[in-house]
């Protein structure tokens, strides 16, 4: 069973810093790209930025270009987003999903970020 | 960007009935590989979203054939036969044909 389970969420004051981590289980994570997604409070679904199963290729939404990092430890099964200079609109729920044939095939339960003072 | 336009915003359908959604994007989502990466997908409530649909017609790993989608270029339709309770939640469409990835704004399925 492909499971997403991300972590390192929580209440950060506007301009810090945090990083998510989400680890992957029961398929070959080395083989796939992942996704960072969000949703903020009762709105849609924004994508945030996309990694290659290789790190080769990486894309990011412009909303977070050059504040935000998503990097991946094939060894560790791990995909993790860094987040700096964060701002009260980045308050969202932040879902990793794998990334089938351009599309979102499966994802994690959610970790939620507050920005707020 | 891709602006990906979905109708109606919510709708109300009884048990066994049928209802259709509605997904219109900006520019056309064929891809220079010649495939449409428009997909579907569910979010019951408290959920996380689930992948119904995508290529705009392949039903995703375990999806009932209750659900069908349809189109091509800009215009796509997601169509939900003999609707059961658990079909309730929000659909969104979205694109993959071009970074960033897109998704509609959802459409709110309620069952009467």
């Amino acid at each position: 069973e492909v499971q997403l389970v991300e972590s390192g969420g929580g209440l950060v004051q506007p301009g810090r810093s945090l990083k998510l981590s989400c680890v992957a289980s029961g398929f070959t994570f080395s083989n796939y790209g992942m996704n960072w997604i969000r949703q903020a409070p009762g709105k849609g679904l924004e994508w945030v930025a996309y990694i290659s199963s290789g790190s080769s290729y990486i894309y990011y939404a412009e909303t977070v270009k050059g504040r935000f990092t998503i990097s991946r430890d094939n060894a560790k099964n791990t995909l993790y987003l860094q987040m700096t200079s964060l701002r009260s609109e980045d308050t969202a729920l932040y879902y990793c999903a794998r990334h089938g044939e351009r599309v979102m095939d499966a994802w994690g339960q959610g970790a939620s970020v507050t920005v707020s003072s | 960007d891709v602006v990906m336009t979905q109708t109606p915003v919510s709708l109300s359908v009884s048990l066994g009935g049928q209802v259709s959604i509605s997904c219109r994007s900006s520019q056309s989502l064929v891809h220079n590989n010649g495939n449409t990466y428009l997909s579907w997908y569910l979010q019951k409530p408290g959920q996380s979203p689930q992948l119904l649909i995508y290529k705009v017609s392949n039903r995703f790993s375990g999806i009932s054939d209750r659900f069908s989608g349809s189109g091509s270029g800009t215009d796509f339709t997601l169509k939900i036969s003999r609707v059961e309770p658990d079909d309730l939640g929000v659909y969104y469409c979205g694109q993959g044909t071009q970074y960033p990835f897109t998704f509609g704004s959802g459409t709110k399925l309620e069952i009467k």
